[in-house]
Parts: structure tokens; sequence; C-alpha cells
């Protein structure tokens, strides 16, 4: 059974740090691609972060680009996304998503939320 | 990068069908046939219910389908059932493994 469990959230204030981590197993975590997608309070999805399944190609939404990191243990069956200058605006439940050949996402976290606020 | 367009609410009486929209760009919806549809309930993470725009993933009920025109992709829902009553996103795949979701549409089972 596929599985993916998010860690690492919580209240930090704005201009703090974070790291995230996604647990995955039932599945070989070295052959997908993973992304993060996240959900502010009564919103709706926002696509954060993708990496590709060796950790050579990452990408980001213009709205983290530059403060977030996305990165990849295959050994340790793990994803993280580093969270650096957090804004109120940042304040998301977090989950991980495997991604599909087809630009989909079959499997997500149950998600950690993340709170920016002083 | 800005959201897809969906409808911000639907609703139905059980049986019947409905269809929610989701409009984006010719750099996105109309450039790739890569839409995906997520079913959320309250408190519960996303789940995958159509990809590739008009395929159903193993263990989907058949109530549910996916079509595209133009850059406007559809998701119709056929009988509607009480377990449908759900928040609704459609994703579209923008290149270079960019992704463009909707702003979600709540679906009412009246």
């Amino acid at each position: 059974e596929v599985q993916l469990v998010e860690s690492g959230g919580g209240l930090v204030q704005p201009g703090g740090s974070l790291r995230l981590s996604c647990a995955a197993s039932g599945f070989t975590f070295s052959s997908y691609e993973m992304n993060w997608v996240r959900q502010a309070p009564g919103k709706g999805l926002e696509w954060v972060s993708y990496i590709s399944s060796s950790g050579s190609t990452i990408y980001y939404a213009d709205s983290v680009k530059g403060r977030f990191t996305i990165s990849r243990d295959n050994a340790k069956n793990s994803l993280y996304l580093q969270m650096n200058s957090l804004r109120a605006e940042d304040t998301a439940v977090y989950y991980c998503a495997r991604d599909t050949d087809y630009y989909s996402f079959d499997y997500w976290g149950q998600g950690t939320l993340v709170t920016v606020s002083s | 990068q800005s959201a897809l367009t969906q409808p911000a609410s639907v609703s139905g009486s059980p049986g019947q069908s409905i269809t929610i929209s989701c409009t984006g760009t010719s750099s996105d919806v109309g450039s790739y046939n890569l839409v995906s549809w997520y079913q959320q309930h309250p408190g519960k993470a996303p789940k995958l219910m159509i990809y590739e725009v008009s395929k159903r993933p193993s263990g989907v009920s058949n109530r549910f389908s996916g079509s595209k025109s133009g850059n406007t992709a559809s998701l119709t829902i056929s009988g509607l059932q009480a377990e449908d009553e759900a928040d609704y996103y459609c994703c579209s795949y923008a290149g270079s493994s960019l992704r463009m979701f909707g702003g979600g549409t709540k679906l009412t089972v009246l």
C-alpha cells in the first residue's frame, strides 16, 4: 500500500524557517517524481514545487521561488521542503504528492499544517 | 502563474447530472491533454478522479467523466449521489513540469 506521511509543520514567526519531511513507503520511491502542494485555510490547492526522480530537475511556483528548496533522499525514501523567509501568506496545509507519467498526482499524504504568525 | 477558472459552486439533486468547467489559456489547458480532476472532502487529502482529460484511475466510478474543448476542460458527474458532495479541483500541466490548479468548485447535493 502506497503511503506518504508528512511531518515538520508547526507555528513559526514571520521571517523564520521550517523543514518539512515526507516519508514514502509501499512503492519504489526512487522511480517517481514528487511534488509539494499547499492549501491555505479555506482556500484552494496551489502547486508549490516539483522534483524529478533523481533530484536533478527542480521547479518552483513563482510565489516560493528563492525562498523554498525541495530535495529528496532516495536512500531514505524521503522528500523534503526547506522553507525560509516565511510569510503569513505561506500559512497552509502542505501535502506531498506522487507524480504520474501523465502529470497528475495519484497519491497524497495527509498533510502537515504550517502557521506563520507572530 | 494564474489559477484556472472554475465556478465557485454548483448543485444538483440526487440522480441528476452536473458539469464543472475549468477554463485556462492556450499555454496550459489549450496546449496539453494533461488535465486532471481531484475530489476533496472536508479535512481530507485530495483524491485523483480524472487524468489526461478523460481517463479514470482504477476504482473511480464511471459516473465521473471528463472532456476538453479548446481552453476549457469539464468534469461531468452523472447519477449524483450524496457522497459526491465535496470540493472539486482541476489541474493542468503548463510546461516544464509546472502545474496550474483551478480555484475549486463546491458541489452541493440537494
